[in-house]
């Protein structure tokens, strides 16, 4: 089936910094992918939506020089939380879908820590 | 727009008893309907979905759920809770590709 591949899976970064998070599908070309945040014990927020080769689809409130999404290949995407702050500090998911697919494959996750 | 509501943020079983979790969905098309489960730390894993056909859906792990048009419904039922279906389960409802709407989760206890 399909896998998608989220890396890393835990992160500890200082303030002010820049992280990197990649997703990547392995076994299929992912046309669409999407970025989202959970806080404790609640459900998914989408943050973009990105398609491979244009500009990512931000959800409203979310800062996109913030959070620089790129989709540069079928089967990358990177979101990079920059100059991150301990508000930032979340659990960020990415799941991608096949084109005309309704499921989405979920990454396993990275949970972002600043201190 | 499509939504789904799950009944119940939070529901406790005892092993070896009947899990049900509730789901009613909205939308003005026929649907597309998934479940999925999220263990602590980890992304979302697709459990079962209802696209088109039998609406009776079988998925993963020994979960099925029934699709209700009727009721509107597509609640997610196992007969037997295992200590390891602990989890968080979302409901997500899909009219159209790439437009998923998922559910507030429901938190699944399991007692021994």
């Amino acid at each position: 089936g399909a896998v998608v591949s989220q890396h890393p899976s835990w992160v500890i970064c200082k303030s002010g910094t820049s992280v990197k998070i990649e997703c990547r599908s392995l076994d299929f070309q992912a046309t669409t992918m999407f970025w989202y945040r959970q806080f404790p014990k609640q459900s998914l927020m989408l943050m973009a939506t990105s398609n491979e080769g244009s500009k990512a689809t931000y959800e409203q409130g979310v800062e996109k020089d913030k959070f620089l999404i790129n989709h540069a290949s079928l089967t990358l995407s990177t979101l990079t939380v920059t100059s991150a702050h301990p508000e930032d500090s979340s659990f960020y998911i990415c799941s991608a879908n096949e084109l005309d697919s309704y499921g989405y494959t979920f990454g396993s996750g990275t949970r972002l820590t600043v201190v | 727009a499509q939504s789904v509501t799950q009944l119940g943020s939070h529901v406790s079983v005892s092993e070896g008893a009947l899990v049900l979790l509730r789901c009613n969905y909205s939308s003005s098309v026929p649907p597309y309907l998934f479940w999925y489960v999220q263990y602590p730390n980890q992304g979302l894993q697709l459990l079962l979905k209802y696209t088109t056909g039998a609406t009776l859906v079988k998925g993963i792990n020994g979960f099925e759920a029934e699709f209700k048009k009727s009721e509107t419904s597509f609640h997610l039922t196992k007969p037997s809770a295992h200590m390891s279906d602990a989890a968080e389960y979302f409901c997500a409802v899909s009219v159209r590709p790439n437009d998923m709407r998922f559910g507030a989760g429901t938190r699944l206890t399991v007692k021994p």
